[in-house]
């Protein structure tokens, strides 16, 4: 079935730092990719998203890389501030339309 | 423009019972998606609606049902509630709802005792 994981459930990085979050998907037919942001008590909250005809995109402060030989995605996200303390998840989806999401990926940022 | 609106925020009920959660998308929208959100099993999906139809829908028990209505609100209702169902229900709403970003509520936390 389709599934898309995150290599890491938790990331620690200090304020100011770049932060990688890291993703895997497992269906080759899926051509776009996106990720959320989600606060405590909030909704997922749109990042970027990237299609399959691109490798790359960026946004403010982030940029989104896509691998599909390897089927990997990760997201950049460059002088990590405390604001961006979050769960990240990445999705995908395919010819269904529908997004599959991953399990998630907490941000801690560190004074 | 407002965001996505999802009524109530809160919801306790009990084993057995049934329960119906709201969603009022972004105007102009016409697609909307449900998602369960889990500690354990993060965000799966439940059902997508298109213009009034079901247009995809995820792998849980016929306990899980939805509805779109004409002005493209929706309700998810879930009957015969177990232990289980306990988790924060998502709304969201896309333009076509085919690979696009879509765009969630608050969601809806439900607790089953």
């Amino acid at each position: 079935g389709e599934s898309v994981g995150l290599h890491l459930p938790t990331l620690s990085v200090q304020e100011g730092d770049n932060s990688i979050i890291n993703c895997a998907y497992s269906n080759s037919a899926s051509d776009y990719f996106i990720w959320y942001k989600q606060e405590s008590g909030k909704g997922p909250q749109f990042i970027i998203d990237i299609r399959s005809n691109m490798d790359k995109r960026q946004g403010q402060r982030v940029t989104v890389l896509l691998n599909k030989t390897v089927k990997h995605l990760s997201l950049q996200i460059a002088a990590t501030q405390p604001g961006d303390s979050a769960v990240y998840f990445c999705a995908e989806s395919g010819n269904t339309g529908k997004l599959i999401f991953g399990q998630g990926t907490t941000l801690q940022v560190k004074p | 423009k407002a965001g996505v609106t999802q009524t109530p925020r809160y919801l306790i009920k009990t084993r057995g019972q049934q329960v119906t959660l709201s969603c009022s998308p972004i105007s102009g929208h016409r697609s909307v998606s449900w998602y369960q959100q889990t500690p354990g099993q993060g965000l799966q999906f439940l059902f997508e609606y298109f213009s009034e139809t079901q247009r995809n829908k995820g792998n849980f028990p016929g306990r899980f049902s939805g509805r779109q209505f004409s002005n493209s609100r929706s309700e998810m209702n879930v009957s015969t509630l177990e232990l289980g169902d306990s988790a924060l229900y998502l709304c969201a709403s896309s333009l076509t709802g085919m690979n696009e970003k879509l765009f969630f509520g608050s969601g809806t936390q439900l607790s089953v005792l």
